[in-house]
Parts: structure tokens; sequence; C-alpha cells
């Protein structure tokens, strides 16, 4: 059990255009929500927190209208990364939460703006 | 401040040849102790929750410990498919159920 997809699991787009990748909790109801980047060997940087039915909460630095995020249900959640530029490039995580405690990662979506 | 720092940061090993990584934390309220493993381009798997000193999880050739101060994670026999980063988290009573991640250690067993 506590299974979490990604999809797309790699994306390329031109500079400008928006991408949008979904987090999905296969097999429970995910309370929380968390995306996260990480950087080639780098740790996990947390992005934002969403709970469902909530606006996300977003760590300082990341811009909330560039790194749109939605919780509208127990089961997904959604990133859209709006007019992305080549730095927006990186390795984007979601990680599904069912009572707030033990996280459960997605496989992890690849973004490459060119 | 709630800091976690893992050590060694790599460790290259020979299959069969048993070792230990460690965790060490402070937080100010510790509400669980978190081991991931993570293989390159993929997301986090999860290994174990810890929640207080003394408690011990196994799984297969891992085994997990907490102490007050430092988690250890135990690698017995390791074969080559055990390569992989092993990251340990913590998370506060008064986090929001954030996670504080370790920079985390590289394992590579040698066939």
């Amino acid at each position: 059990g506590a299974v979490v997809s990604q999809h797309p699991s790699w994306v390329i787009c031109k500079s400008g255009t928006s991408v949008k990748i979904e987090c999905r909790s296969l097999d429970f109801q995910a309370t929380t929500m968390f995306w996260y980047r990480q950087f080639p060997k780098q740790s996990l940087m947390l992005m934002a927190t969403s709970n469902e039915g909530s606006k996300a909460t977003y760590e300082q630095g990341v811009e909330k209208d560039k790194f749109l995020i939605n919780h509208a249900s127990l089961t997904l959640s959604t990133l859209t990364v709006t007019s992305a530029h080549p730095e927006d490039s990186s390795f984007y995580i979601c990680s599904a939460s069912k009572g707030g405690e033990t996280q459960y990662f997605g496989p992890g979506t690849r973004l490459l703006v060119l | 401040e709630d800091q976690v720092t893992q050590s060694p940061e790599a460790l290259r090993l020979q299959e069969g040849e048993s070792s230990s990584l460690n965790c060490s934390y402070t937080v100010s309220g510790l509400r669980g102790l978190f081991w991931y493993r993570q293989d390159p381009g993929k997301g986090p798997e999860f290994l174990f929750t810890l929640y207080s000193a003394g408690e011990e999880k196994e799984k297969e050739r891992l085994k997990a410990t907490l102490t007050k101060k430092e988690s250890f994670l135990h690698i017995t026999a390791p074969k080559p498919e055990d390569s992989a980063t092993y990251l340990c988290a913590v998370q506060a009573f008064d986090s929001n159920y954030q996670l504080i991640w370790g920079a985390g250690t590289k394992l590579i067993i040698k066939p």
C-alpha cells in the first residue's frame, strides 16, 4: 500500500509555456500533499504544502504565481509551472501523507525547458 | 535551529561487508525520524519511521535504531542492489508535518 504516481515522468517544453504535473495517491486518501524540487546531487527542497480543499502554503522564496498548486481531491494534486523558463528545469517530486506523518513519494517528473 | 547531519557522505563496501550509516539530529520535540532510499532519477522510497529513543525496526538486510541524538541504519551483508543514496529526515511536533532533511549518504556496494 501507499503508492503515489506522477504524470508525466518527463516533459520538454519551450520557454514561456506552462506545464502541469499531476500527483495521485493510488491506494489511500492523502490529507496532505507536498511538492519538492531536487537539483543534481542535492537533497530535496520543499516548495509547498497543500491540504485538500485549502490553499497551498508556499515556502519562502517560492513564487506562488509561478508554481500553481491545486489539491482538489484526497487523491489528486497538481503543480502547474506557468511561463516556464530554462531556470525552472529541474526534478519535481510530490509526496502524499495519510495523516500527516509518513510521506510517500512519487517517482518524480523531470522538466526541461528549452 | 532544527538540523540533520548524515555521515559519511559516501561509503563504498564490498558485497557482504556490513556497516552502519549515521544520522545526527537536533530538533525541538521529535515527532518522528524517517529513513528513505533514493535511486538515481527516482523519488525517495520509504523505509522506516522511528518515534522514540530505543525503538528499532528491521526490513530484510536493514535495521534502523534511534537514540535521543542520533539514528543508525545498519546494513548487514549488503548486496549490489542495496547501492543507493540513503536519506534521513526528522519531523518536529510544531512543523506542520514538514520534514527536515539530511544531505544523504551515497552507498556503493561492489560485487
